[in-house]
């Protein structure tokens, strides 16, 4: 079955400096991956998606993540963080290819952001 | 353009109580997921729509949880006789169905349930 493991429960950064967050997932064929934010009272908001095509995704905020079929890994990145990325961070897959296919989300990072 | 929006926002209930939740999606998105995010937890999911057909309910937790999209567009989540295990915030999201292929879906901001 798919799945995916966020191995950082809490990560702490400074104000400026880079950052990655860590995913790996588990899936039989090609992964649609997705990294989602979530700020406190606030919905889930899509970062990113890969689907195919390169590897390196860019996203909004400023974020890219890169798929690494043969580490089975998907991690977030950022070169400078801003006090304003303080949230929660999940890493999902989707469970198949079609428009009905279900997201399938990690436990989530938690970033804090140190003046 | 409006998002996907859920009401209550919150929702305190006794333990026994059914409580219905609510959301809108997206206008003219056929396909509808709600999710369950239990505390410190990822979402996870409990049921889809395809407009009006419910066509996944696999991830429903017991036959207290039903869900409903009758016009295809807004859509209830009904939970009966709550329990406190069913405190938790209970996502909705929306996206366009129509591709044939892997889409973006838009969550709302949640309904925060709360039993006890």
């Amino acid at each position: 079955a798919q799945s995916v493991t966020q191995p950082d429960i809490h990560i702490t950064v400074s104000e400026g400096a880079s950052l990655e967050l860590r995913c790996n997932y588990s899936y039989g064929a090609t992964p649609y991956l997705f990294w989602y934010v979530q700020s406190p009272g606030q919905g889930l908001q899509l970062l990113l998606k890969y689907f195919s095509g390169d590897t390196l995704v860019q996203g909004i905020k400023g974020f890219e993540a890169e798929f690494k079929r043969s580490q089975s890994s998907f991690n977030l990145r950022k070169p400078s963080v801003h006090w304003s990325d303080a949230a929660e961070y999940f890493c999902a897959v989707g469970s198949g290819y079609s428009s009905a296919s279900k997201i399938i989300f990690g436990s989530g990072t938690r970033l804090s952001i140190r003046p | 353009g409006a998002g996907v929006s859920q009401s209550p926002r919150y929702k305190v209930a006794k333990r026994g109580q059914d409580v219905a939740l609510r959301c809108d999606p997206i206008s003219g998105h056929v396909s509808l997921f709600w999710y369950q995010q239990a505390l410190g937890q990822g979402p996870e999911f409990l049921t889809y729509f395809q407009n009006e057909a419910q066509l996944d309910k696999s991830g429903l937790p017991s036959d207290r949880f039903f869900a409903e999209r009758p016009e295809g567009s807004v859509s209830t989540l009904k939970i009966q006789r709550t329990q406190q295990e069913d405190s938790a915030v209970y996502l909705c999201a929306s996206s366009l169905g129509t591709s044939g292929g892997p889409e973006e879906q838009y969550f709302g901001p949640g309904t925060r349930l709360t039993v006890t």
